[in-house]
């Protein structure tokens, strides 16, 4: 059965520090979708990044980056250098089989709190 | 460029009541997908709407039904309302045949409290 685990309820950081949110996968599926989306306190869902399972390549997008293991079915996203702006709740998010799926299983989401 | 926009904001209503949840797309887009979010929960999948029709769905009660009109707007429909079905309504929408499906776009969100 597919599963995402976010086992980090919330996080606390003081401003400039890094932290990387962790994601667990479960699926059958050899291709399959995996994403992360970023919830403020407005509750609209922000798209971060999407990555299938046939490129496993680690991805940075200016101080947000994502390491993608299949052999340990992880999907971990890191902030670099916080800001404030970044406190949120982050939710990791899996699609099975085609991109013609639009089902997401979501991980139940790790709050992040930025203190300055 | 709009996003995806959804009506209204907040809404209040009483158990066994009946509620109808808007939400326009993005522009370009023509699917649209509805979630559930509980408070401190991830959103749950409700069901998702191309060309008018019902195309997934999700493990919801046929109490939630949708619609989708011909300039892909939609509209997700609860009857009987309970107390559970008081959270966040999102509404997502994307396009079919760009490669990246299920890249969704999500809206600000319904929040429905029932009494």
């Amino acid at each position: 059965a597919q599963k995402v685990t976010q086992a980090q309820t919330e996080i606390s950081v003081v401003e400039k520090e890094d932290v990387t949110l962790d994601c667990v996968y479960e699926t059958r599926d050899t291709t399959y979708y995996l994403f992360w989306y970023k919830q403020p306190p407005s509750g609209e869902l922000v798209f971060l990044i999407r990555r299938n399972s046939f490129d496993e390549q680690n991805e940075i997008s200016g101080r947000y980056s994502w390491n993608f293991q299949k052999s340990t079915s992880s999907f971990n996203f890191t902030i670099t250098a916080s800001q404030v702006v970044d406190s949120a709740v982050y939710f990791c998010a899996l699609s099975e089989g085609m991109d013609s799926n639009y089902q997401l299983i979501w991980g139940a989401g790790t709050k992040l709190i930025i203190k300055p | 460029d709009a996003g995806v926009t959804q009506s209204p904001t907040h809404l209040i209503k009483t158990r066994g009541q009946q509620v109808t949840l808007r939400c326009s797309p993005k522009s370009g887009h023509d699917t649209v997908s509805w979630y559930q979010q509980a408070l401190g929960q991830g959103p749950q999948f409700i069901f998702q709407y191309y060309e008018e029709e019902e195309r997934q769905r999700g493990n919801f009660p046929d109490r939630f039904s949708g619609h989708q009109f011909p300039n892909y707007s939609s509209e997700l429909n609860v009857n009987a309302l309970l107390l559970g079905d008081s959270a966040l309504y999102l509404c997502a929408s994307s396009i079919a045949t760009s490669g990246r499906a299920n890249e969704q776009f999500f809206g600000p969100g319904t929040r429905l409290t029932v009494l």
